[in-house]
Formats: C-alpha cells, sequence, structure tokens
C-alpha cells in the first residue's frame, strides 16, 4: 500500500465549486505539504504544516485554506473554485526526527480540472 | 531569475547514451535535492546530498558547494529513464523546498 495517498485523483469541477482534496499517510511523519505544478513551473508550495497545530502559508496560499485534523491527515481546500487553479496537485510529507529531514516523500497527486 | 536553475528543459537521447542533467542555484543551502517524476506524474527522490557524490546504480549525483551547482548522471541509458527530472534545494534543516522547473528526458530506443 502507499505511504503516502491522495483523493480524489482526478476531479472535474465548475468555477465557484468548492473542492477539497485529501492528504492521508501512514508513514508518520510530522510535516506535511501542499503543492501545485502547472506546465512549465516548477513545483509550488501552497501551504504547509509542521505539525497538527503549526499551519503556514506558502507562495501561492490565495484562493486556498487547508485543515490539519490528525498528523496522518492534511486537507486543501478550494472555496470558490476558478479555472485558473487547473493544475496538478501533490501531497508531501517529511520526518523531523531523522537525520534526512529535508526529505519529502510525495503522493501520487490530483489533477484538477476546473471549467 | 529562479533561485533554482536547470539545464537543459528538454533532452532528447539514444538508448545507451550517457546523459548529463545540470542544476545552478543562488542561495545558500543546507543540501540538494534529486527528484524523478514519471510520466503518470508520481515523483520520486532519487538523492539528497550536501556534499562531494552520490551513486545509486547508473544514476550518479554531484554536488560544487563553492560553485552552487549539481549534476545528475545517467549512464547507459534506458528507455524506462524517460521522466522530468527536478532539482530543488533546501536552505536550512528542515525547511521548505525551492524546485527547478525539471528537465523532460526522453529516451529512445
Amino acid at each position: 500500500d502507499a505511504d503516502v495517498t491522495q483523493t480524489p485523483r482526478n476531479r472535474i469541477t465548475k468555477t465557484g465549486k468548492r473542492i477539497m482534496l485529501e492528504c492521508s499517510q501512514t508513514k508518520g511523519h510530522d510535516r506535511m505539504y501542499w503543492y501545485r505544478q502547472d506546465p512549465g513551473l516548477g513545483l509550488q508550495l501552497i501551504y504547509y504544516s509542521f505539525d497538527v497545530k503549526d499551519i503556514n502559508k506558502g507562495e501561492i496560499s490565495d484562493g486556498y485554506s487547508v485543515s490539519r485534523q490528525a498528523q496522518a491527515k492534511f486537507s486543501l481546500s478550494l472555496e470558490s473554485a476558478i479555472p485558473n487553479q487547473t493544475a496538478l496537485y501533490f501531497c508531501a510529507t517529511s520526518d523531523s526526527g531523522t537525520t534526512t529531514h529535508d526529505e519529502q516523500f510525495f503522493g501520487p497527486g490530483t489533477r484538477l480540472t476546473v471549467l | 531569475k529562479n533561485e533554482v536553475e536547470q539545464s537543459p528543459q528538454n533532452l532528447t537521447a539514444q538508448e545507451g547514451e550517457f546523459i548529463t542533467i545540470n542544476c545552478s542555484y543562488s542561495v545558500g543551502i543546507s543540501a540538494l535535492h534529486w527528484l524523478q517524476q514519471h510520466p503518470g506524474g508520481g515523483i520520486v527522490s532519487l538523492f539528497m546530498l550536501s556534499s562531494g557524490k552520490k551513486k545509486h546504480g547508473r544514476l550518479i549525483a554531484t554536488i560544487n558547494i563553492q560553485e552552487k551547482h549539481s549534476s545528475l548522471h545517467i549512464t547507459a541509458s534506458h528507455p524506462r529513464d524517460s521522466a522530468v527530472y527536478i532539482c530543488a534545494v533546501s536552505r536550512a534543516s528542515g525547511s521548505r523546498l525551492t524546485f527547478g522547473e525539471g528537465t523532460q528526458l526522453t529516451v529512445n530506443p
């Protein structure tokens, strides 16, 4: 079974709809991240969380919100989706308690299309 | 100017060729990462290094801290190596990653 899972894997929605993307991990990591990837651009950080009570904005947080429901779960919400939020979204985790704490482990991605 | 730049953006090779992908960065770092993104979209970590060289199978990653430059080499390339290779840096221990735009590698049989 995959250590970092994302649901849904694909989603098509309409402008103005509220969308939630979910991420779960069984790695026991304390740190979780949400990224978006657009064609020709590098991964951009939306939000990150270093533990359950710690939520931080990334480079492109406008139009997004997150919830860290438990150490293993980190959800990303688009309150009112717009077409330029069409992208591939990745969740990632890392473990602050190891010598390789910078290494991140990625989920399979969610392809979101906003019409 | 991006803080992490990769070259080339696209690379096409014939099976068996030796491949080099370059990454330059403009900030102080604690580690540099090479990631591979498969055609289906999944991303896996290949290397994390802060000095010298690391080797895993046919893949070799090197870093020159003074020149702020890293290279990823693939020896005896194979069509299954076709993927996007992404360079990323972390500036301080446990910090966020800054990513390059990726290099699309296609290896033809």
